[in-house]
């Protein structure tokens, strides 16, 4: 089955400093990747996404791109604000077993933290 | 535009008490339909999944049910609830043809 590592944290910036928050995972075939970002007490929402390698999914300022011969997908911000405090979940889909779609394997989140 | 409500909000039930958690999506026919568990350490536990109306899937074994009475409709259950079970409750679901996963706002369980 797939398997995600990603730095749990807490990973504390201060305003506008440059955020990278590392990302990579163990999957059979070529699954699609998202970050999904859970702000305190929500649910999760999906920040971004990318379907095939090379390609860089981006929204509200993050990116992250599909780097299939290193299997990660780094999220980045050149200049983080305090709203974006939250937890981060990096997300490949999970094997298709054929009974439907099974849904994403989820990492342990990185819970970040801006300091104005 | 798609819509997915959880309730209650937030819950508070002793223990050996039963359980009823109710999902409901608008907008959509036929959706992917899953619950997951966010324990206090944060990661997110995938319990039971759905594909269609009767047809659940479980992912680990444990003191919790689920069922699906209708298309959009997926109820998570406990007969007898354990201290281990409170938790961040949410539930998600893909369209046919996707893979992105929308969530609900979750429910809140605390068991005493």
């Amino acid at each position: 089955g797939n398997s995600v590592t990603q730095m749990e944290g807490p990973v504390t910036l201060s305003e506008e400093a440059f955020l990278t928050i590392n990302c990579t995972y163990t999957a059979t075939g070529y699954p699609s990747l998202f970050w999904y970002v859970q702000y305190p007490g929500e649910g999760l929402q999906l920040l971004l996404k990318a379907t095939k390698a090379d390609d860089k999914g981006s929204n509200k300022g993050f990116e992250a791109t599909y780097r299939k011969e290193t299997t990660s997908f780094h999220l980045e911000k050149g200049s983080v604000q305090v709203s974006d405090s939250a937890v981060y979940f990096c997300a490949p889909t999970r094997p298709y077993s054929g009974g439907g779609a099974d849904g994403l394997t989820f990492g342990k989140g990185t819970h970040l933290i801006i300091q104005p | 535009s798609q819509t997915i409500h959880q309730w209650p909000a937030t819950l508070v039930q002793p223990v050996g008490s039963p359980l009823s958690l109710e999902c409901t999506v608008e907008g959509t026919s036929n959706p992917n339909l899953y619950w997951y568990r966010q324990a206090a350490g944060r990661g997110l536990q995938l319990l039971f999944y759905s594909v269609g109306i009767g047809q659940i899937s479980s992912e680990v074994p444990q003191n919790l049910s689920a069922s699906r009475p209708q298309d959009r409709q997926f109820i998570l259950s406990s007969k007898k609830l354990l201290l281990s079970d409170s938790g961040f409750y949410l539930c998600a679901w893909i369209g046919s043809g996707s893979y992105e996963q929308y969530f609900g706002p979750g429910t809140r369980l605390t068991v005493t």
